[in-house]
């Protein structure tokens, strides 16, 4: 079972900090995923990744995957309280049938 | 509008007891998964359904037995529940395409068992 890694666990900010989140993993994938979960609700596609290296930008937030496609990274500026949430990045297995791993999570606290 | 729904929302049961999941999408999506979300929120697939065709099953009780009556509805039953079977369960939804898929998810289901 090919195991995402996310860090930090925990992120506790002020408005306005820039932070930034890391999954990780010994695998490729064919594609990555990052997700964002508000409490009592389901994970909330944000972007997915497909090529190594690629960047795609959300408004404050910067997605890049990595050139060998086993890690990716998050990057927030200026964070503000509405990115309160659980972020998870989630690996699309290659050559699998509509199978993600999701990562550990980091739990992210912006605030005032 | 609901994209994917679940029923119920919260589940609070006894040991020993066998209880029911609903899940729907309108989407028009052909594939369908059950998530378990444990206490430390690791999100970990447990069935997946194409086209009322199950292609994923992961390391899960048979106590656990989905059933996908069409494409738009994928049902979740567990026998003879037990402690550990506590978690949010979601479903989710997405079309099953040749490089990734984009999952969309329900609100989930919160089980507790006494």
């Amino acid at each position: 079972t090919q195991l995402l890694e996310q860090s930090p666990q925990f992120l506790s900010i002020q408005e306005g900090e820039n932070l930034t989140v890391y999954c990780n993993s010994s695998s490729v994938f064919s594609s990555l995923q990052w997700y964002r979960q508000e409490p009592g609700e389901g994970p909330v596609l944000l972007v997915t990744v497909v090529t190594g290296g690629e960047v795609k930008k959300l408004k404050r937030l910067t997605f890049q995957f990595g050139d060998a496609r086993k890690d990716s990274s998050l990057h927030i500026t200026a964070a503000q309280p509405g990115d309160t949430g659980l972020y998870l990045c989630a690996g699309d297995e290659t050559g699998t049938a509509s199978k993600l791993t999701f990562g550990t999570g980091t739990r992210l606290q912006v605030t005032l | 509008d609901t994209a994917v729904s679940q029923t119920p929302k919260y589940l609070v049961t006894q040991m020993g007891n066998d209880k029911s999941i609903k899940c729907e999408q309108n989407l028009g999506h052909d594939t369908m998964y059950w998530y378990k979300q444990d206490s430390k929120k690791f999100l970990k697939i447990m069935f997946s359904y194409n086209n009322k065709e199950l292609i994923i099953n992961e390391t899960v009780p048979n106590r656990f037995s989905p059933k996908s009556p069409d494409k738009a509805h994928l049902n979740l039953h567990i026998n003879s529940l037990e402690l550990g079977d506590s978690a949010v369960y979601f479903c989710a939804s997405s079309h099953r395409g040749p490089r990734y898929n984009e999952q969309f998810f329900g609100p989930g289901t919160r089980l507790t068992v006494l």
